[in-house]
């Protein structure tokens, strides 16, 4: 069945420091992909989107990559700062099945002084 | 400011008795949704809408009933709460269009404590 998961529940990175974060999926259907940041009560909230035929979408620090041929997605945090700290997930999105949006389980991002 | 606005924040009920957790936008979002989120299993949708009096099953809809009467309300209902349907509910909406879903605004959560 179709996927959407993460390589790790918690990333622990440095202030200042690049981070990483890795998400499979395993539907080739998918259309495009969303990084969504949860923080500490709060609802998710919409980072950076990919259409599948692109491998590469830059945004404010952050940068997306996108594999097709592994169907590996990531989200690169440039010189993470203390207000990174949140929980990410990855979504993927197919139109044809009604624009569906599954969500992956979530990476948690601890930013460390 | 544009918002989607959930309440109650915080819920805890009884097996059995029926409860209603609003949703309201201000967006003139076409496209409403509601979610659970559960440790280890992400978000899940419940049930979405595509407009006014168009609504649709999720992957998880058992045990749950919408209504979709105005543009801007969503309320999610749960005739008879199960201690199964403890769990984090957001309700989302976007605009519909070449990118529907794209951009989903999230509200900021009901925590719901069934006994």
């Amino acid at each position: 069945g179709e996927s959407v998961g993460l390589h790790l529940p918690t990333l622990s990175v440095q202030e200042g420091d690049n981070s990483i974060i890795n998400c499979a999926y395993s539907n080739s259907a998918s259309d495009y992909f969303i990084w969504y940041k949860q923080e500490s009560g709060k609802g998710p909230q919409f980072i950076i989107d990919i259409r599948s035929n692109m491998d590469k979408r830059q945004g404010q620090r952050v940068t997306v990559l996108l594999n097709k041929t592994v169907k590996h997605l990531s989200l690169q945090i440039a010189a993470t700062q203390p207000g990174d700290s949140a929980v990410y997930f990855c979504a993927e999105v197919i139109k044809a099945a009604g624009n569906k949006l599954t969500f992956g389980g979530g990476t948690r991002v601890l930013v460390k002084p | 400011e544009a918002q989607v606005t959930q309440n109650p924040r915080y819920l805890i009920t009884v097996t059995g008795k029926k409860l209603t957790v609003t949703c309201s936008q201000n967006m003139n979002h076409e496209y409403m949704s509601w979610y659970r989120q559960d440790p280890g299993l992400g978000l899940r949708q419940i049930y979405y809408s595509m407009n006014v009096e168009a609504t649709d099953k999720g992957d998880v809809p058992e045990g749950y009933k919408v209504s979709r009467k105005e543009k801007r309300n969503f309320p999610l209902i749960l005739e008879s709460p199960s201690p199964n349907q403890t769990s984090l509910y957001f309700c989302a909406s976007s605009s519909l269009g070449q990118a529907a879903n794209e951009k989903l605004f999230f509200g900021s959560g009901t925590q719901l404590s069934v006994l």
